[in-house]
């Protein structure tokens, strides 16, 4: 069935470093793939999508492209903040409906 | 409200007993999910809503478990003689639509449920 692995944490970097979250899909069909935050004590909140290959999704900052040769889609930030830390989700949609499959989290931690 | 609002935050409840875990979508969402996310995993789908109809139960993990919209806004997720493998923390989510494949969800913060 449908899968998500995403990068074990925890991942501790100092402020302005780089980020890279792993995250990787089953090859069925043809899923949007997406990025989820949880901030501490809120619920989850959408960061970026893309919903076809090569499609590149941004926002505050990250970004992740949708790599369909390497069923890819790794989340990336240039530099980080200590308000990024959070916990990352990949998520891939079903080919046909609504459900999303979740990996497993990456909780980020940004030290000063 | 401006978002999604489960209640209640924590609920402790002894094996067998029965609990209702609520959600208020967002006014005038169409679609609403209920997601189980243990510790450690990310969250699982349970049910789907489309106004007051239940569409899709596929994940519910057993039929001790019951969901229900009546009115097509609040909805309640119920368990029954609860077991220990149903502590989890219980996330409800809305969309605006019909739930298609890339509509975006809002959550809520969830109902963190331990069955002692």
């Amino acid at each position: 069935g449908d899968s998500v692995t995403q990068m074990e944490g925890p991942v501790t970097l100092s402020e302005e470093a780089f980020l890279t979250i792993n995250c990787t899909y089953t090859a069925t069909g043809y899923p949007s793939l997406f990025w989820y935050v949880q901030y501490p004590g809120e619920g989850l909140q959408l960061l970026l999508k893309a919903t076809k290959a090569d499609d590149k999704g941004s926002n505050k900052g990250f970004e992740a492209t949708y790599r369909k040769e390497t069923t890819s889609f790794h989340l990336e930030k240039g530099s980080v903040q200590v308000s990024d830390s959070a916990v990352y989700f990949c998520a891939r949609g079903s080919n046909s409906n609504y459900k999303l499959t979740f990996g497993k989290g990456t909780l980020l931690t940004v030290n000063p | 409200g401006a978002g999604v609002s489960q209640s209640p935050r924590y609920k402790v409840a002894k094996r067998g007993q029965d609990v209702a875990l609520r959600c208020d979508p967002i006014s005038g969402h169409v679609s609403l999910f209920w997601y189980q996310q243990a510790l450690g995993q990310g969250p699982e789908f349970l049910t789907y809503f489309q106004n007051e109809a239940q569409l899709d139960k596929s994940g519910l993990p057993s039929d001790r478990f019951f969901a229900e919209r009546p009115e097509g806004s609040v909805s309640t997720l119920k368990i029954q003689r609860t077991q220990q493998e149903d502590s989890a923390v219980y996330l409800c989510a809305s969309s605006l639509a019909g739930g298609g494949r890339d509509e975006k969800l809002f959550f809520g913060s969830g109902t963190q449920l331990s069955v002692l």
